[in-house]
């Protein structure tokens, strides 16, 4: 069964750094969403994305991050300067573009842990 | 704005007995409910979601039921296992497209007793 995929598993950065998070979503979906999750916390919205463009994004999502389609399989989140807030567990996720279909997939995450 | 309530935050039960969590949610246009299921340091998984068509559903030992007049829905598992242990969360959609996003609650921490 097709999964969404995401890289590093683990990110190590200093306050102040950028960091990219990437995603493979599953191949024919149309639909690609960023989550948070702080640690003993419940899962937060962050982005929507269809079409080359944001559709929707959260109070989270700030003007330091951005989200990018940079080729046909490839979704990255960018922080560009990273807090020590910002340490969490990253989900990326991807539904088909089917009417009436609202199931999301979730990849397997991203720790990133700002220092 | 879009909230999801959830209740309780732990909950502990006895192996063999039966667990209930319920969540409360505040826009009346949302019509998907997914509950997902998150084991430590993993992604939530979809165990079992219900529309707003849909009064209740149930797949082998899970259960969920939703009032769309109350704006309440429930998860019920029974005959509770060890491996039910983990984080189980409700989740609902704002409703105005499926694919918008998903609003999560706060979570509840589900202990099996052997």
């Amino acid at each position: 069964e097709p999964e969404v995929t995401q890289t590093p598993s683990h990110q190590v950065t200093q306050m102040g750094q950028e960091v990219i998070l990437r995603c493979v979503p599953i191949s024919n979906h149309l639909y690609f969403y960023w989550y948070r999750q702080i640690l003993g916390q419940k899962v937060e919205f962050l982005v929507s994305f269809y079409n080359n463009e944001i559709s929707e994004k959260s109070e989270i999502f700030d003007d330091q991050f951005s989200v990018e389609r940079p080729d046909g399989s490839n979704f990255t989140l960018k922080i560009r300067s990273t807090k020590l807030e910002d340490s969490a567990m990253y989900f990326c996720a991807s539904s088909p573009r089917v009417p009436g279909y609202y199931e999301q997939y979730f990849g397997p995450g991203t720790r990133l842990t700002v220092t | 704005g879009e909230n999801v309530e959830q209740h309780p935050s732990t909950l502990s039960v006895q192996e063999g007995d039966s667990a209930v969590i319920k969540c409360t949610y505040s826009d009346s246009a949302s019509n998907y409910f997914p509950w997902y299921k998150q084991e430590l340091g993993k992604r939530p998984q979809l165990i079992i979601d219900i529309r707003s068509n849909v009064g209740e559903k149930k797949d082998q030992r899970i259960a969920v039921t939703l009032n769309k007049t109350a704006k309440h829905f429930s998860l019920h598992i029974t005959e509770t296992q060890p491996e039910d242990s983990a984080v189980y969360f409700c989740a609902a959609n704002p409703g105005y497209s499926s694919a918008s996003k998903i609003i999560f609650g706060s979570g509840t921490r589900l202990s099996i007793r052997p």
